[in-house]
């Protein structure tokens, strides 16, 4: 298997513009993550789904971002309008069900977003 | 706030040695799990250990789980420059629906020096 994919890499845009993040999971993987890293506050839960369906958006800093996974091989984050302190690294990460009691999760290569 | 805190910040150190890694965290959990990070990469998860379980090897690295303090370790034996890398724990929270929810530490910062 390939891994988590996740594009673009790298994001430079300008304030108030909108980002989409992209992410496919590990075939067969039941959950998907969302997660921002920054320096100040480490590696924070955005959003998971389960099955496609979105189960916890708690993390989510506010209405300008949105998640979707409309089929279990792809999943978007978008940001709109994007500012500034936005500016991070997202991971896409994936695991299989907790039927199987296997917790681990696999993460993807991260897109490092600047926002200008 | 973060569930789980790694000590020390950084470490350094020479080829050969080993390196020790402690995390504590506040709340109960159902499994403990540690991440490395390579500069502008991914986390690759390394090793879990379930709340039942009080020591776990693999290969060069050993990981101690003790509940009644709240802690854990992560020993990496006979370290090489390859094993330079951020080290992250991750504390395994269970909610309704069997789900897992992570919530990982700040790190640390491990340089081995060849």
């Amino acid at each position: 298997d390939a891994g988590v994919i996740q594009s673009p890499r790298h994001e430079v845009t300008e304030m108030g513009q909108e980002v989409t993040l992209r992410c496919k999971p590990i075939s067969g993987h039941d959950y998907l993550f969302w997660y921002r890293q920054t320096m100040m506050r480490g590696l924070e839960l955005l959003i998971y789904f389960n099955n496609n369906v979105p189960i916890d958006d708690s993390g989510m800093p506010e209405d300008r971002f949105s998640a979707k996974m409309p089929n279990a091989s792809f999943s978007t984050l978008k940001i709109q309008p994007s500012e500034p302190r936005d500016s991070a690294v997202y991971f896409c990460a994936s695991s299989l069900g907790t039927s199987l009691r296997r917790y681990e999760q696999y993460f993807g290569p991260g897109t490092r977003l600047t926002v200008t | 706030s973060q569930q789980g805190e790694e000590d020390p910040q950084a470490l350094s150190i020479q080829e050969g040695e080993n390196a020790t890694m402690n995390c504590s965290y506040k709340t109960s959990i159902n499994n403990l799990q540690w991440y490395r990070q390579n500069s502008g990469r991914g986390l690759v998860h390394l090793i879990l250990i379930r709340s039942n379980e009080r020591e776990k090897h693999s290969g060069r690295l050993r990981v101690t789980l003790d509940t009644s303090k709240k802690s854990s370790s992560l020993l990496i034996t006979a370290s090489r420059a390859a094993d330079t890398a951020s080290y992250f724990c991750a504390t395994g929270l269970m909610f309704s629906g069997g789900y897992n929810k992570l919530i990982f530490g700040a790190g640390t910062r491990l340089a081995v020096h060849p």
